[in-house]
C-alpha cells in the first residue's frame, strides 16, 4: 500500500538556520504530495503541494521538490523564525481513475522547535 | 464561510458509554472524512464520503459508525466507547473533481475514555 517516510522529531534548530525536514515515499499510480502544518492546538493547514514529477512547491519561505527518481519530497527553508515551531506533515494523495483524488496517507509527522 | 466546524473541543468518556462527533462545512464540498492523530502514528483515515448517502471505511474503521444524510454534515459515532479511541479526531473535506482540490481541516476533537 501507500506509504510516507518522514523524519522524526523533535528537531530543534535555533533562529535564521536553514531547515531539512525528509520524507520519502511509496505508492502506486502518480501520487500528488503535500506538506501539512500544526500549529499547538490548532488542525492542519495545507502549506505546499506538488501534483506531478519536478513540480516544486513554495509559501511562506519554504519549498520541496517532486522528485520521482528518488521518490522524495525533501520540505527546505532558508532562514527559520520561531513561529516556524510546528509539527510538519508530510502526505501523499492518489488520483483515483474517475478524476479527484483519493483519501490522504500521513507521514508520521516531525515536530520542529525554533529556538531564540 | 465558516469552513469546516466540529463539535465538541473536548470530551471526556467512560468507557462503553455513546457519543456522536459532529462536522460541518459550508463549502458545499461533496467529499468528507475523518481522520485520527496519535502521537507518533501520524494521521489515520477512519471513514470517508463521497456524496451525501454514500460512505466507505477508511484504514481505521472499526469501533466507528458514519451517515451522510445531508453534504454539509458528517458526524462520527462510537457505539461503545474504548481506551484505545483516546485519540484528537479531525474531520476534512474538499471538492471532488479535477485533478487535485485541496482538503480543509477542522479544528479537531480531542476524545479520552477512561
Amino acid at each position: 500500500g501507500d506509504s510516507v517516510t518522514q523524519m522524526e522529531g523533535p528537531v530543534t534548530l535555533s533562529e535564521e538556520a536553514f531547515l531539512t525536514i525528509n520524507c520519502t515515499y511509496t505508492a502506486t499510480g502518480y501520487p500528488s504530495l503535500f506538506w501539512y502544518v500544526q500549529y499547538p492546538g490548532e488542525g492542519l493547514q495545507l502549506l505546499l503541494k506538488a501534483t506531478k514529477a519536478d513540480d516544486k512547491g513554495s509559501n511562506k519561505g519554504f519549498e520541496a521538490t517532486y522528485r520521482k527518481e528518488t521518490t522524495s519530497f525533501h520540505l527546505e527553508k532558508g532562514s527559520v523564525q520561531v513561529s516556524d515551531s510546528a509539527v510538519y506533515f508530510c502526505a501523499l494523495s492518489v488520483q483515483m481513475s474517475g478524476g479527484g483524488a483519493d483519501g490522504l496517507t500521513f507521514g508520521k509527522g516531525t515536530h520542529l522547535i525554533i529556538q531564540p | 464561510n465558516a469552513g469546516v466546524t466540529q463539535t465538541p473541543k473536548f470530551q471526556v468518556l467512560k468507557t462503553g458509554q455513546s457519543m456522536t462527533l459532529q462536522c460541518a462545512q459550508d463549502m458545499n464540498h461533496e467529499y468528507m472524512s475523518w481522520y485520527r492523530q496519535d502521537p507518533g502514528m501520524g494521521l489515520r483515515l477512519i471513514h470517508y464520503s463521497v456524496g451525501a448517502g454514500i460512505t466507505d471505511q477508511g484504514e481505521v474503521p472499526n469501533g466507528y459508525n458514519v451517515s451522510r444524510s445531508t453534504t454539509e454534515d458528517f458526524p462520527l459515532r462510537l457505539l461503545s466507547a474504548a481506551p484505545s479511541q483516546t485519540s484528537v479526531y479531525f474531520c476534512a473535506s474538499r471538492a471532488t473533481g479535477g485533478s487535485y482540490n485541496e482538503q480543509f481541516f477542522g479544528p479537531g476533537t480531542r476524545l479520552t475514555v477512561l
